[in-house]
């Protein structure tokens, strides 16, 4: 099993739309956890860390589920700039990174 | 403020060459990772360095080393290139070396061996 996984996507919204996907994790004692986004060809960039009791940046909305070891990213109110590869990463002794989830914003 | 730079940007190799990559880490920061991502997939850790010490190895050959210099810089090296190594080598950041620190990433170094 893979420590980070998750839905490859591509989820193909219309701008204004609202968009959400889950990462599961395996390591249960993990502490840590982050949404990172990445354009194409481009670096990793953070984009939220996840907390215990679910955080929200603007229209991004990020939520924890520790029993089933799950987090989540929701987008509202899409724009075509928000269209990316969405990375999980979860903080066991290192970083490990899901393989993304592509989100395309089309107009 | 410079952010993580690493060179080259691009390169190419050929199957059994060497190749040294180079990070310079945001000033102030102590920690540099080194992450192979090859097309579709997400970063591979392959190691961590803090103060000059190795602090975590990921699942890669010894054909893979790296090392952290007395300012902070880092090189990864690979030795015995194999066609498999054709990714994307991302450098990272972080003020300490603790899984809960944001990781800031270069632009990454895109080795292609033929």
């Amino acid at each position: 099993r893979k420590e980070v996984e998750q839905d490859p996507g591509p989820f193909n919204v219309p701008e204004g739309a609202t968009v959400a996907f889950n990462c599961t994790y395996s390591n249960s004692a993990s502490q840590s956890f982050f949404w990172y986004r990445q354009d194409c060809r481009k670096e990793p960039k953070l984009l939220m860390s996840v907390y215990s009791s679910g955080n929200e940046d603007g229209r991004f909305t990020a939520q924890l589920n520790r029993a089933s070891q799950y987090i989540s990213l929701l987008i509202r109110d899409s724009k075509l700039s928000d269209s990316a590869t969405y990375l999980c990463v979860v903080n066991d002794y290192k970083l490990s990174f899901g393989a993304g989830t592509t989100v395309t914003v089309r107009a | 403020d410079a952010g993580v730079t690493q060179s080259p940007t691009h390169l190419i190799k050929t199957r059994g060459q060497h190749v040294t990559l180079r990070c310079s880490p945001i000033s102030g920061h102590k920690s540099v990772s080194w992450y192979q991502q090859v097309l579709g997939q997400g970063p591979q850790f392959i190691f961590q360095y803090y103060e000059k010490e190795e602090r975590g190895r990921g699942n890669f050959p010894d054909r893979f080393s790296a090392r952290q210099f007395p300012n902070y810089s880092s090189e990864l090296n690979v030795n015995a290139l194999l066609l498999g190594d054709s990714a994307l080598y991302l450098c990272a950041s972080s003020l300490q070396h603790s899984g809960a620190n944001v990781l800031t990433f270069g632009a990454g170094s895109r080795l292609t061996v033929l």
